[in-house]
């Protein structure tokens, strides 16, 4: 069936990086545009970066830009989201979701910046 | 950015109820909206996309309305498993922009 499953948050110190990856499978991945999209703990969902289908267009957050990247391996079928320079307010749940509007969503990935 | 209002922020109901929530936004985004619902714990869910147009899979008891600035969520008749956060989000620009939320509680 169609699934998103993320992987790769944790524990990581301001400052520092981690590289989040989301695993689609039962779709064409190709064929799709894909999301990140947070929620930090206690409060509302936060889009944080977009890529087309074909990794030809990507948008950021004000919030992130200039730290974070998508990124896409159409031949493993991931998604991937590298986060630099972490900082406390970085702390959140991290979905991934499949096209606009997000039909699709993984159950998320916990990342925690603290030092 | 745009942005959007959703009210009430938290909202009483009992089993049965009809509970209509409304989501505005600071700029005209068309009927560009979808609504999702949130469980503690889980992953969003799409409910409504394009404003009115019900998700495959979900009851028929959800619909949606609105264009340009406002859009209303209804759910005909409350049943247990609607008890949750829900949120509109317009995607009219590639700014996505989520509602802060509205918490359907129990009265």
């Amino acid at each position: 069936q169609v699934q998103l499953v993320e992987s790769g948050g944790g524990v990581v110190q301001p400052g520092r990086s981690l590289r989040l990856s989301c695993a689609a499978s039962g779709f064409t991945f190709s064929s799709f545009g894909m999301h990140w999209v947070r929620q930090a703990p206690g409060k509302g969902l936060e889009s944080v970066t977009f890529m087309s289908y074909d990794g030809a267009n990507k948008y950021y957050a004000d919030s992130v830009k200039g730290r974070f990247t998508i990124s896409r391996d159409t031949s493993t079928n991931t998604l991937f989201l590298q986060m630099n320079s972490l900082r406390a307010e970085d702390t959140a749940v991290y979905y991934c979701a499949r096209r606009q509007p997000m039909d699709v969503w993984g159950k998320g990935t916990t990342v925690t910046v603290s030092s | 950015d745009i942005q959007m209002t959703q009210s009430p922020s938290t909202l009483s109901a009992s089993v049965g109820d009809r509970v209509t929530i409304t989501c505005r936004a600071s700029q005209s985004i068309n009927s560009w909206l979808a609504w999702y619902q949130q469980k503690p714990g889980k992953a969003p869910k799409l409910l409504i996309y394009d404003a009115s147009s019900l998700q495959s899979g979900v009851p028929s008891r959800f619909s949606g309305s609105g264009s340009g600035t406002e859009f209303t969520l209804t759910i005909s008749k409350l049943q247990p498993d609607d008890f949750a956060t829900y949120y509109c989000q317009q995607y009219n620009s590639y700014q996505w922009t989520f509602g802060q939320g509205t918490k359907v509680e129990i009265k």
